[in-house]
């Protein structure tokens, strides 16, 4: 079975830096390709993807944030990091963390999202 | 590639057949995804390739379409079915979703 759990501050002010953290489990290399995802979704709004990682190392990120946003992984933890710079108050969404295979594949299993707000 | 959701929502009783549209700005060939998000929940990930169905999702569901056009259908609505539904292209960045579609059970 696989779970993931997002993780990070409920509040931030404008300007700051946005670290967030995902700890999965049940995710292997040995099973099948593992990515890992960032979407964020603002109040009553849409979905946006945000940000992926691969195990071998390839990342990808929405040109629309690109320059703002820095993702990693730490294998050993089961954790993927997700920071954005500069935040501000339009940033104020629910953010998910979310597997995917590889591939076209789809996002399979998500986080239960995290809600931040940015303010002063 | 942008999606467009259609309509944006809607309204049925208990026992409709419900049917959401999405499109896709150029031919993204079977490469979308739906998901149901209930209210204050995560997405949770309905159907694949345009037509297959996930597993543990009830047979009501079903996908098709494939090109610049897809459906989704929920052959008989039930209450459990409130929930705004999204799609997803899934063969290239930034993976864009759709703008969502609103489903009212009456």
């Amino acid at each position: 079975q696989i779970t993931l759990k997002e993780s990070g501050p409920m509040l931030v002010k404008p300007t700051q830096t946005l670290t967030l953290t995902c700890t999965f489990s049940g995710l292997s290399p040995s099973t099948g390709v593992v990515g890992v995802g960032w979407i964020r979704q603002p109040p009553g709004k849409a979905l946006e993807w945000l940000a992926l990682i691969y195990w071998h190392d390839e990342r990808r990120y929405n040109p629309s944030v690109a320059s703002r946003l820095t993702i990693t992984k730490d294998t050993s933890n089961n954790q993927v990091v997700l920071t954005m710079t500069n935040m501000d108050p339009v940033d104020t969404a629910t953010y998910y963390c979310a597997h995917r295979p590889g591939g076209f594949s789809p996002f399979e299993s998500w986080g239960q999202g995290t809600l931040i707000t940015v303010s002063s | 590639s942008q999606l467009t959701q259609s309509p944006s929502s809607l309204s049925a009783s208990v026992g409709d057949r419900v049917t959401i549209t999405c499109r896709a700005s150029q031919d993204i060939s079977i490469y979308l995804a739906w998901y149901q998000q209930k209210p204050g929940k995560a997405p949770k990930l309905l159907i694949s390739a345009a037509s297959t169905l996930q597993s543990g999702v009830p047979s009501r569901f079903s996908g098709s379409g494939s090109g610049t056009d897809f459906t989704l259908t929920i052959s008989s609505l039930q209450p459990e079915d409130l929930a705004t539904y999204y799609c997803q292209q899934l063969n290239a960045y930034p993976l864009p979703f759709g703008p969502g579609t609103k489903v009212d059970v009456k």
